[in-house]
């Protein structure tokens, strides 16, 4: 089974400043890694996705994750917030099975707040 | 535009009484999933799809059913309704398991 941590229920920043949020997983075996935004009464979406290969990857609206199996981390971050970047981000993992689905397990979420 | 589309939006039902929320796709993904979304808690899942014909159960599949008759549609279905199954609840689908979702937009539902 798989799970996922995200520290922090809530991350403060000012406008231009790094954000930076945390999330770490547990799997038993190489996972596939998302981080998902959604904002004020909205459905979920994308940001960016880890399956194989480069272990930095790069997603929409500046925002990049890298994969760190050693310390079994996939860290979002943006080097310069805007205002727009206020929402709440999802980190979730999944576990490729061919087909099989058991859905993507989510974290708690972080809600950023950016302040002007 | 292709997406995933869920009615109703939101619903004010009182305890006890049987109701369906509807997820309709049109991106012919084989997997499709139903979420709920509670404060503090970040989304749970209530039952997946595979496939068109399958199902299965997920971390918090009481007190709801679902069925997949064909490719597009996901209906979840809560029988009798209680207070603690006030909640947002996202329909999801994937091209197969263990790829990204799409969400739709969500259903606000409070039963009192």
């Amino acid at each position: 089974a798989q799970s996922v941590t995200q520290l922090g229920s809530h991350v403060s920043v000012s406008e231009g400043a790094l954000v930076l949020l945390r999330c770490n997983y547990s799997s038993s075996v190489p996972p596939y890694l998302f981080w998902y935004v959604q904002y004020p009464n909205q459905g979920l979406q994308l940001l960016l996705k880890y399956t194989t290969g480069a272990t930095l990857v790069k997603g929409i609206n500046g925002f990049e994750a890298e994969f760190k199996k050693s310390e079994t981390s996939f860290h979002l971050t943006k080097p310069s917030a805007h205002m727009s970047d206020a929402a709440e981000y999802f980190c979730a993992v999944t576990l490729y099975s061919g087909g099989g689905a058991d859905g993507l397990t989510f974290g708690k979420g972080t809600h950023l707040i950016i302040q002007p | 535009i292709a997406g995933i589309t869920q009615a109703p939006t939101s619903q004010i039902l009182a305890a006890g009484r049987r109701m369906t929320l509807r997820c309709t796709q049109d991106m012919r993904h084989n997997a499709m999933y139903w979420y709920r979304q509670d404060l503090g808690l970040g989304l749970r899942l209530i039952h997946y799809s595979n496939t068109a014909g399958t199902t299965g159960k997920g971390e918090v599949p009481d007190g709801y059913s679902v069925s997949r008759a064909n490719t597009d549609d996901f209906p979840l279905t809560l029988a009798s309704a209680v207070p603690s199954q006030t909640s947002v609840y996202f329909c999801a689908s994937s091209e197969q398991g263990g790829t990204e979702a799409f969400f739709g937009q969500g259903t606000r539902l409070t039963v009192v």
